[in-house]
């Protein structure tokens, strides 16, 4: 089945340590976002890629970048997180329609834990 | 300011029964979309139903329906005949039209409803 995929489900990295978390798509979509979710609040946008076009949120941490190399993988890049970078993300997809779209299809998400 | 606020953190509901999640949201923008999404304690964001600014008619899903009240500004969630696995968290969220790069999704601060047996 067509789906958005998230390695790994779980990561645990320590202070400082840079860490690469990976999405990948057979959808053919678009547009892939990276969504960072703190417990018990809201998934907040970091990024998007448009095409090969790079979309930085402006109250985005320099220290998380992102990479897209291609259409199906797009890569969240944390250089030295910190404790309060631990989180859920969330990598999303979607084909812009001009307009009108049904929907956006996620990954089941990596969660982050930083010691 | 807010864009989509969900105003009850936590809901109980009984089995059976339905519940009614409560969604406002604030846009100048004509052409929009309202979107919700169940997200239960694995992590995973499961799309739940779909409203368009110019729909005529309020969205139904299954036992999923949408309260689409446009002068209001309000799109709440109907489920109707809870069931024991609806326990999760639902999160509201609006799309603008207005940003050419992608469509961008913007989220409420999410309702955690926990049906009782």
């Amino acid at each position: 089945d067509a789906m958005v995929i998230q390695n790994p489900r779980y990561q645990v990295t320590q202070f400082g340590k840079p860490v690469t978390l990976s999405c990948s798509q057979t959808l053919n979509h678009n547009v892939m976002y990276w969504y960072q979710q703190k417990s018990s609040q809201a998934p907040k946008l970091l990024f998007h890629y448009y095409d090969k076009d790079f979309n930085n949120e402006a109250d985005t941490p320099d220290n998380f970048q992102s990479r897209r190399p291609n259409t199906s993988f797009c890569f969240l890049d944390i250089r030295s997180p910190g404790l309060g970078d631990a989180a859920m993300y969330l990598c999303a997809t979607s084909r812009d329609l001009g307009g009108r779209d049904y929907g956006y299809t996620f990954g089941s998400g990596t969660r982050l834990t930083v010691v | 300011a807010q864009k989509i606020t969900q105003t009850q953190p936590g809901m109980f509901v009984q089995e059976k029964e339905a519940v009614t999640l409560d969604c406002t949201y604030d846009t100048s923008d004509p052409s929009y979309g309202l979107f919700w999404y169940k997200q239960p304690s694995s992590g995973e964001m499961i799309f739940l139903i779909y409203q368009g600014s110019y729909d005529q008619q309020n969205a139904t899903e299954g036992r999923y329906s949408l309260n689409f009240q446009k002068a209001r500004k309000s799109a709440n969630l109907v489920i109707s005949a809870s069931q024991l696995g609806d326990s999760a968290m639902y999160f509201c969220a609006m799309r603008e039209a207005y940003l050419a790069a992608g469509n961008k999704l913007t989220f409420g601060g999410g309702t955690r409803v926990l049906v009782k047996p």
